[in-house]
Parts: C-alpha cells; structure tokens; sequence
C-alpha cells in the first residue's frame, strides 16, 4: 500500500533542476509531500488534491495525475537548503490513512 | 505555542521489556498517527486513531499498541513481542479530513540493548 518513490538519490549542483516521483498502485485522494532533514521530523511543503491539480511555492512545484495514481515534485535553481530526504504521502479515500514512500535523498552541493 | 510534544527524545530498554512512547498534542486535531522509521528507510505506519476510544492498525502494527482515552494524546507501546524494536519513531496530528496537512512531533529514538 505504499507509494513508490524513484529516484533514489539524487545529487545536484546549486542551480541544477531535479524532478522526484511517486506512484501509487491503487486510486488516490490526496497527495502529500514533505521534506526532512537528518534527524529531524518531516516538514510539510504541499498537497495535491485529486483532479490533476498543480501547485508551486516559488521554485518547488508539483503534479497530480489521478488517472495515472502520479505525483512529481519539480525542484528548480536548487538552493543548499533543498538537501534533505523527500517523501510523498498519499491517500487512497477520506480515511485518513496516510502512507509514505521510502523517501529520495536530494543532496545539492555549492 | 500549539504543536505535538513526545517524550523523550532518546529512550534506552533492554530486550525483553515493554516501553511506552508519549506523544501529547495541543492542536485540537482529531487524527493522530504513530510512525517507525529505519535508517535510509521511509515512514511506516504503525497506527492510526481518528477519534477517541477509537483506532486502526497500520501496516506494521505487530508488537505494538496504544491508546486513545482523549483527545491530545496517543501514547504506543512498544512489547517485548516486536523483535526488532532499535528505530526512530514519530508521532503525527491533523484535522480529521483528508486534505489537511500532518503536523509531526519531534521524534523519539527507540534503543533497545
């Protein structure tokens, strides 16, 4: 019942773009997305409501395919602040059920 | 300052005895989740509440339990019966409809000798 996440890891050059995926095999309400620093809790960046809605906060972005059971986090012009491990979370029905992926570590280096 | 407190923040137990986690919250939010993460691993879920009195097991539910007597708390406990219990373990809140964010707690690192 968890999502998939791909790729990884992934290792950039500030100012280097960076797209992560999350794919669901069962139909989707939601999707979350959240980043975390080492030893830290996750903190949240967005939602994504089913009806293949877009949303973005300066140069992170996302997408939702429902029909696809997708969602991907377009990170632009990468910042050092953006190093840390992403999880998308999602949700199959109003449940309240959420489920992680394993997470895609994302390193930028100066 | 509203948010979702857990004690402590490191835990130290012996094989063979049962512990309990705190995870307070003061956010009025009628969903609480309990959470175990491995290292390089994701966030697994172990359970979930949604109102008092009232909760679900997750995906890795075995060798836990917990509680839900009011509203601010879910404490888990963690049973000699879970054989491999050493993880991160993280605690979640939110309001009882789905498109509402999940605030986490800090997190409690679980050792077991």
């Amino acid at each position: 019942q968890q999502p998939v996440q791909s790729p990884q890891a992934v290792i950039l050059r500030e100012g280097e773009d960076a797209v992560i995926n999350c794919s669901s095999s069962k139909a989707l309400y939601s999707v979350h997305w959240y980043r975390q620093k080492h030893g830290e809790a996750p903190v949240f960046l967005m939602i994504l409501l089913k009806g293949g809605e877009q949303k973005g906060h300066e140069k992170i972005s996302a997408s939702f395919n429902e029909k696809k059971q997708q969602s991907s986090l377009y990170l632009t012009a990468s910042q050092l602040s953006y190093s840390g491990t992403y999880f998308c979370g999602t949700e199959g029905g109003n449940n309240n059920d959420m489920r992680f992926g394993a997470g895609t570590r994302l390193t930028v280096k100066p | 300052d509203g948010g979702i407190t857990q004690s402590p923040k490191y835990l130290f137990r012996k094989e063979g005895q049962n512990v309990t986690l705190s995870c307070e919250q003061n956010l009025n939010h009628d969903a609480m989740y309990w959470y175990r993460q491995d290292p390089g691993q994701g966030l697994r879920l172990i359970y979930y509440s949604q109102i008092v009195n009232d909760f679900q097991k997750g995906d890795i539910a075995e060798g836990y339990s917990v509680s839900r007597e009011k509203k601010e708390s879910f404490p888990l406990t963690v049973t000699s019966a879970q054989k491999n219990p050493t993880a991160f373990y993280l605690c979640a809140s939110r309001l009882a409809v789905s498109y509402n964010e999940q605030f986490f707690g800090p997190g409690t690192r679980l050792t077991v000798l």
